[in-house]
């Protein structure tokens, strides 16, 4: 259990429209990192928040955004989506233990 | 950018048979190296990490090795079993993005009981 929950589980869109997809991490935990993970490939980061803030991106183009709120929840957008979009969508965040804990992901399909 | 490459991309093992993945890194600055392991339809779940100023660290029958100077790092696993079997990723920290990694392809492992 990393206390890392996403959804939706699964989504299928269609090109050009938007999506958001949300997760929520156990209290205390003030960073959340977003990553992208095509089939068959590793995770590629994408955005990482702390205290509400981006403070650190990847490379990823700016129709890729984010939120993170209080509550220690958080949101990543993607608008005008693309093919190539179609990825499973991880959420981590950092535990007091140490070490990067990621959620079960979102998979998303672009048609 | 920091760029991380693994070795080999398949390894298949008898069961009781030790594995080991291999990855090197670009960026000399990188200072944390975690191993993930991820099954079919979940998110990657890490299983040992190792940071710069440790050549090896061992949990039970996983171990990790460092080698700064080469800018190689590697995973062994001892006594395989088929729960073993997954997708192993290896991941090197991102100079300035502090708490985040470039990841390796990944190998997938299969032990064949």
């Amino acid at each position: 259990e990393t206390g890392v929950t996403q959804s939706p589980t699964h989504l299928i869109k269609t090109r050009g429209q938007q999506v958001t997809l949300r997760c929520s991490s156990q209290s205390g935990h003030n960073t959340v990192s977003w990553y992208q993970q095509a089939l068959g490939q590793g995770p590629q980061f994408i955005f990482q928040y702390y205290r509400e803030e981006e403070n650190g991106r990847g490379n990823f183009p700016p129709r890729f955004s984010g939120l993170q709120f209080p509550n220690y929840s958080s949101e990543l957008n993607v608008n005008a989506l693309e093919l190539d979009d179609s990825a499973l969508y991880l959420c981590a965040s950092w535990t007091s233990g140490g070490g990067l804990f990621f959620g079960e992901g979102s998979r998303l399909t672009v048609l | 950018g920091e760029n991380v490459e693994q070795h080999p991309s398949t390894l298949s093992v008898q069961e009781g048979d030790s594995a080991v993945i291999k990855c090197t890194y670009s960026d000399s600055a990188s200072n944390y190296f975690p191993w993930y392991k991820q099954e079919l339809g979940k998110g990657p779940q890490l299983i040992i990490d190792i940071r710069s100023n440790v050549g090896e660290k061992k949990d039970q029958r996983i171990a990790v090795t460092l080698n700064k100077t080469a800018k190689h790092f590697s995973l062994h696993i001892t006594e395989t079993q088929p729960e073993d079997s997954a997708v192993y990723f290896c991941a090197a920290s991102i100079y300035n993005y502090g708490q985040n990694f470039v990841f390796g392809p990944g190998t997938r492992l299969s032990v064949l009981p």
